[in-house]
């Protein structure tokens, strides 16, 4: 089935500092992903769809200049979190669909990101 | 009202107990439906996708009800393994299914 693969799996950084996480797939390609910041006991919030090509699409309060997304290629999107903040600290899941498989309505989701912002 | 509203638990059950969970969704114009199960600080995996008015898939049933606007899991015979969050997903309507609306889960605790 299709693979969507994350990196890094945990990061701890000083406040200030900006940090990338990568989202692929790794055996199809996708337009089209979605970047989910997940809070402790709460469930999975979209932040933006990543288009490849093109401009992201942001969610509603989600600040375009505070997390750049990046989709650069058909099997790559990263998330920039800058200048990081500890109330940044979450777990980031990139999710995509492969269109050609049998199972096209399903998004496989990457094992997330845990951001740690000191 | 919330686009996709459960209820958080947590349901603390036996082993071998049947539990049930209850999903209700906002939009009358959604289609398809999806049951996911997140472990502890892992991504969420889907466990079923319920498309007309229910699926079955072993101990697990969903089912659907399009007047009330609420989807239902039933977990037969619960295995200590079974212990998770699960999350009621509902595809944003018009969206290609692409976009995910995610209920904030109910947390489910078997217990020997």
């Amino acid at each position: 089935g299709a693979v969507v693969s994350q990196h890094p799996s945990w990061v701890i950084c000083k406040s200030g500092t900006s940090v990338k996480i990568e989202c692929r797939s790794l055996d199809f390609q996708a337009t089209t992903m979605f970047w989910y910041r997940q809070f402790p006991k709460q469930s999975l919030m979209l932040m933006a769809t990543s288009n490849e090509g093109s401009k992201a699409t942001y969610e509603q309060g989600v600040e375009k200049d505070k997390f750049l997304i990046n989709h650069a290629s058909l099997t790559l999107s990263t998330l920039t979190v800058t200048s990081a903040h500890p109330e940044d600290s979450s777990f980031y899941i990139c999710s995509a669909r492969d269109l050609f498989s049998s199972g096209a309505n399903v998004l496989t989701f990457g094992a997330g990101s845990r951001l740690t912002v000191l | 009202r919330k686009e996709v509203e459960q209820d958080p638990g947590p349901f603390n059950v036996p082993e071998g107990a049947t539990v049930a969970f209850n999903c209700t969704y906002s939009n009358s114009a959604s289609q398809s439906f999806f049951w996911y199960r997140q472990d502890c600080r892992k991504e969420p995996k889907l466990l079923m996708s319920v498309y007309s008015s229910g699926n079955e898939d072993g101990r697990f049933t969903a089912q659907l009800n399009r007047a009330s606007q609420y989807i239902s899991l039933l977990i037969r015979d619960s295995k200590l393994s079974d212990s998770a969050t699960y999350l009621c997903v509902v595809p944003r309507p018009n969206n290609a299914g692409n976009m995910l609306t995610f209920g904030g889960g109910t947390r489910l605790m078997v217990k020997p």
